[in-house]
């Protein structure tokens, strides 16, 4: 089975620093990844994604994410960060059943940043 | 520890029909959210309940209802069913901000649904 970490529970970054949200993953083929976005009492938001090609993949919001192969990666990225990006994030994996695909959502990763 | 219950896990109906898919949240979480994902899309958010009342709604057919009990479990119930309704449906809990909690979303295992 699939799985996916996001080592931290908390990350804090003053506005206008560089982010990083992290995320290991572990899966049997070659990973379909994800990024979304939850903010206060609302649903999930899609970021972004890979699914092959160029290892730095540029989303929504000013994001990107970088998937490592050796390292078993997909940190998400952001150069400046704002206060509005204060949200939970969470790294996902797909993967395949015998009935189809489904997502395995890491616990999540909260993003203060701070004035 | 205790984690999200969807039942049935799978579910198999003809077009037209109706389904009800349920979701029983983990002990003292308050709010409630569904997602659908179809075969090779992106899981999308369909609607949220927080202490029983609407909170949040997103991409949910007017063929589709739910709705959270005094118990926070909470029902999805499709009717009309069309070929393309066959998803995977998850179903998440959280504490909820309002509760003093936060808003981390845990998920269920979701429920297959095929409509032939």
């Amino acid at each position: 089975a699939q799985s996916v970490a996001q080592p931290e529970d908390q990350v804090n970054v003053a506005e206008g620093n560089p982010l990083t949200v992290k995320c290991t993953y572990s899966v049997s083929g070659n990973p379909y990844l994800f990024w979304y976005v939850q903010y206060p009492n609302r649903g999930l938001q899609f970021l972004l994604k890979y699914i092959t090609g160029d290892n730095l993949v540029k989303g929504s919001y000013g994001f990107e994410a970088e998937f490592n192969k050796s390292q078993t990666s997909f940190h998400l990225k952001k150069p400046s960060a704002l206060v509005s990006d204060s949200a939970l994030y969470f790294c996902a994996v797909r993967e395949r059943d015998n009935y189809g695909q489904n997502f395995v959502f890491g616990p999540g990763t909260r993003l203060s940043v701070l004035p | 520890a205790a984690g999200v219950i969807q039942s049935p896990r799978h579910l198999i109906k003809e077009k037209r029909e109706t389904a009800t898919l349920k979701c029983y949240p983990i002990p003292r979480h308050d709010t409630v959210y569904w997602y659908q994902q179809g075969p090779g899309q992106d899981p999308q958010f369909l609607i949220s309940f927080y202490e029983k009342m609407q909170s949040d709604k997103g991409s949910i057919p007017d063929r589709f209802s739910a709705q959270q009990f005094s118990d926070y479990h909470s029902e999805l119930n499709m009717s009309s069913l069309e070929l393309g309704d066959s998803a995977l449906y998850f179903c998440a809990s959280s504490p909820g901000l309002a509760g003093g909690g936060t808003d981390t979303q845990y998920f269920g295992p979701g429920t297959r649904l095929t409509v032939l």
